[in-house]
């Protein structure tokens, strides 16, 4: 198993563009998410979904869009860059279904090195 | 709106020497989880604690689940150069979605 893909591993962009992060997990997990990593300030959750079709917000959502069709893929969308979206993207995914444990182990990926001029 | 403090934010020691990590909340988790992270990888799950009082080792690592499940502790004994990394700690709410609430995170340096 490859475990949990993101592409690119680094990407610049200017104010204004947009882009996607792309998040692709083999191990048939329902749970997806995507956090934002700030120095001082860990890890922060943009959007989670707990299945196909089923997407929500986390804590910082706004400026990033998701969608959920397939359970291996989860990409996020950024639709008009920021400098304030400079950051280190992780995507991760769990066994965890809705109404599941919360014991379950998040396996995350290698990270998206983002920085918006 | 449910937050984890942990401390110290930075520690570098010696090699040898022993360290507490601490991870603080004034909320109630249904678990707690101790991630570690190396510099350009994602963060890797160390341990899961879910019992109030519950206490679990691995190697050299100690981890204990305060008694009401608000905070949370990782010793590690005889610090070595492998253990530099960024420790996260992640707590779980009771609404079981698989969401969590992470710490800011403790910056480790261990040297030689």
């Amino acid at each position: 198993n490859a475990g949990v893909t993101q592409t690119p591993k680094f990407q610049v962009l200017k104010t204004g563009q947009s882009m996607t992060l792309q998040c692709a997990q083999d191990m048939n997990h329902e749970y997806m998410s995507w956090y934002r990593q700030d120095p001082g300030m860990g890890l922060r959750l943009i959007h989670y979904s707990v299945g196909a079709g089923i997407t929500d917000q986390g804590e910082v959502p706004n400026g990033y869009n998701v969608s959920r069709s397939t359970t291996e893929d989860f990409p996020l969308r950024l639709l008009s860059a920021a400098p304030s979206q400079t950051s280190v993207y992780f995507c991760a995914s769990s066994y965890s279904r809705q109404g599941a444990r919360s014991t379950d182990t998040q396996y995350f990926g290698p990270g998206t090195r983002l920085t918006v001029l | 709106t449910q937050l984890l403090e942990q401390s110290p934010q930075f520690l570098s020691i010696q090699e040898g020497e022993n360290l507490t990590v601490y991870c603080n909340s004034s909320s109630v988790f249904s678990s707690l989880q101790w991630y570690r992270q190396e510099p350009g990888e994602g963060p890797v799950l160390l341990v899961t604690v879910v019992t109030g009082g519950e206490v679990k080792k691995l190697k050299r690592l100690t981890f204990q689940f305060g008694d009401a499940r608000k905070d949370s502790s990782l010793h590690i004994t005889a610090a070595q150069p492998g253990d530099t990394g960024l420790y996260l700690c992640a707590g779980a709410g009771s609404s079981n979605t698989g969401k969590l609430i992470f710490g800011q995170g403790t910056t480790l340096q261990v040297k030689p």
